[in-house]
């Protein structure tokens, strides 16, 4: 069975404070993928970024970053110099590669908040 | 530009009434997911499917069936609405396992 859990369920930050929202993962695959979803207040699901297993290196993209570590079973995802429009509630998710592992399975979210 | 649409954002029906939430994608996908999003808990499975007339249950079956007749297409039924389904449901599709695309979500509401 797959696991996602985001300890943090809210996160405060004044702007441009860096902030790291933590996930850490449970499966039994060895091909699986993990995943980070923005959900803005509009509603709707905003894919941020795809890393398979196999491929441990870090990433940056603009102010976002993620960290991805195998021994540690985490996937954290760093926002630098934050602002208000990264307000929103963020979700990580995973996948396996074959069978009923195909569904993706979320974590509860962590709600952040950038004050201005 | 590939789409997952659901046919209704916002929904009200009274309770134990049977209702149907479809989704429709573009993409040719084989795999259809149906999410319930509630505060706190994330999103949970209900069911999917990855073939036409295939369904398998998710986490979180109970009250609800589906229907897939056709690649496109996608339905959740609630038999018999309560007051506990109130809630966001999402619809997904994906060709392979990290590749998703979501709908823009129903809000059902059980009164």
């Amino acid at each position: 069975a797959q696991k996602v859990t985001q300890a943090q369920t809210e996160i405060s930050v004044v702007e441009k404070e860096d902030v790291t929202l933590d996930c850490v993962y449970e499966t039994r695959d060895t091909t699986y993928y993990l995943f980070w979803y923005k959900q803005p207040p509009s509603g709707e699901l905003v894919f941020l970024i795809r890393r398979n297993s196999f491929d441990e290196q870090n990433e940056i993209s603009g102010r976002y970053s993620w960290n991805f570590q195998k021994s540690t079973s985490s996937f954290n995802f760093t926002i630098t110099a934050s602002q208000v429009v990264d307000s929103a509630v963020y979700f990580c998710a995973l996948s396996g590669a074959s069978g009923s592992a195909r569904q993706l399975t979320f974590g509860s979210g962590t709600q952040l908040t950038v004050l201005p | 530009d590939v789409k997952v649409t659901q046919s209704s954002r916002y929904l009200v029906k009274r309770t134990g009434e049977k209702v149907f939430l479809e989704c429709v994608q573009d993409m040719d996908h084989e795999n259809m997911f149906w999410y319930r999003q509630d505060p706190g808990l994330g999103l949970r499975l209900i069911y999917f499917s990855y073939d036409v007339k295939m369904k398998e249950k998710g986490d979180i079956p109970e009250g609800y069936s589906v229907s897939r007749e056709k690649k496109e297409r996608f339905s959740l039924i609630l038999e018999s609405a309560s007051t506990n389904q109130t809630s966001m449901y999402l619809c997904a599709s994906s060709r392979t396992a990290y590749g998703y695309t979501f709908g823009s979500g129903t809000r059902l509401t059980v009164v």
